[in-house]
């Protein structure tokens, strides 16, 4: 247990559906992440999120769109997805500002786009 | 390009200390060493990080060479939970720059 809650743990969605990830941390951080994770890839920084306000977009296509309405909480919605979508996506969270400090990664959604 | 390089694959055997290397040999003076691990199916998890001196904590050791070029994650008394990938990882420590690079990471496999 990191702190760091992600829901649903697993996904199953068609092209057209739209759906949305949630992620919550009950750490206090003011940083919050999210990552994607393919099959037999590295981890891919999508967006950050420093004191609620978008600091990164790691040229992710609009089918993903993040929203952090507060410190603790963030979501990633999902439309139109693409079956090549299919992977983990994984919630982080760090103190703020410096990047010294240590990311939590939460459990993970598993995607499957159909 | 790839900051760091670490060997695909190790195993080790339960009980004994586990050895993980990581070159870094173009890392800048401000970037620290970080390793996370991720156990299967799970999220990475936080081990250690360092400037430029060892550092121990209650999960491993880290131990940088003098000229900072390359690391070694030593975990002292390998069990089967510790079986997983490790990553090594150099960044910055800058104000709101929070990209974190992995790579492929090393997988460990500690064996009975």
């Amino acid at each position: 247990e990191t702190g760091v809650t992600q829901t649903p743990r697993h996904l199953v969605m068609g092209m057209t559906n739209k759906k949305s990830l949630k992620c919550e941390q009950h750490l206090g951080h003011n940083a919050m992440y999210w990552y994607k994770q393919s099959a037999k890839k590295p981890l891919e920084l999508m967006f950050v999120y420093n004191f609620k306000e978008q600091t990164e977009n790691n040229s992710v296509p609009s089918r993903f769109s993040p929203e952090c309405p507060n410190s603790s909480h963030l979501f990633l919605h999902l439309h139109t997805l693409q079956p090549e979508d299919s992977a983990l996506y994984l919630c982080a969270s760090s103190q703020a500002p410096l990047s010294s400090y240590e990311q939590y990664f939460g459990p993970g959604t598993r995607l499957t786009v159909t | 390009d790839a900051k760091t390089t670490q060997p695909t694959s190790m195993d080790c055997a339960e009980g004994r200390a586990a050895n993980l290397p990581c070159n870094h040999s173009t890392i800048s003076g401000n970037e620290y060493v970080y390793w996370y691990r991720q156990i299967h199916s799970q999220g990475p998890q936080y081990i250690i990080h360092g400037l430029k001196n060892n550092e121990t904590n209650e999960m491993a050791s880290l131990i940088i060479t003098e000229d900072r070029k390359s690391s070694t994650l030593i975990l002292p008394h390998a069990t089967l939970r510790d079986t997983a990938v490790y990553y090594c990882i150099v960044r910055p420590q800058t104000y709101n720059n929070n990209d974190m690079r992995f790579g492929a990471g090393t997988r460990l496999t500690v064996k009975p």
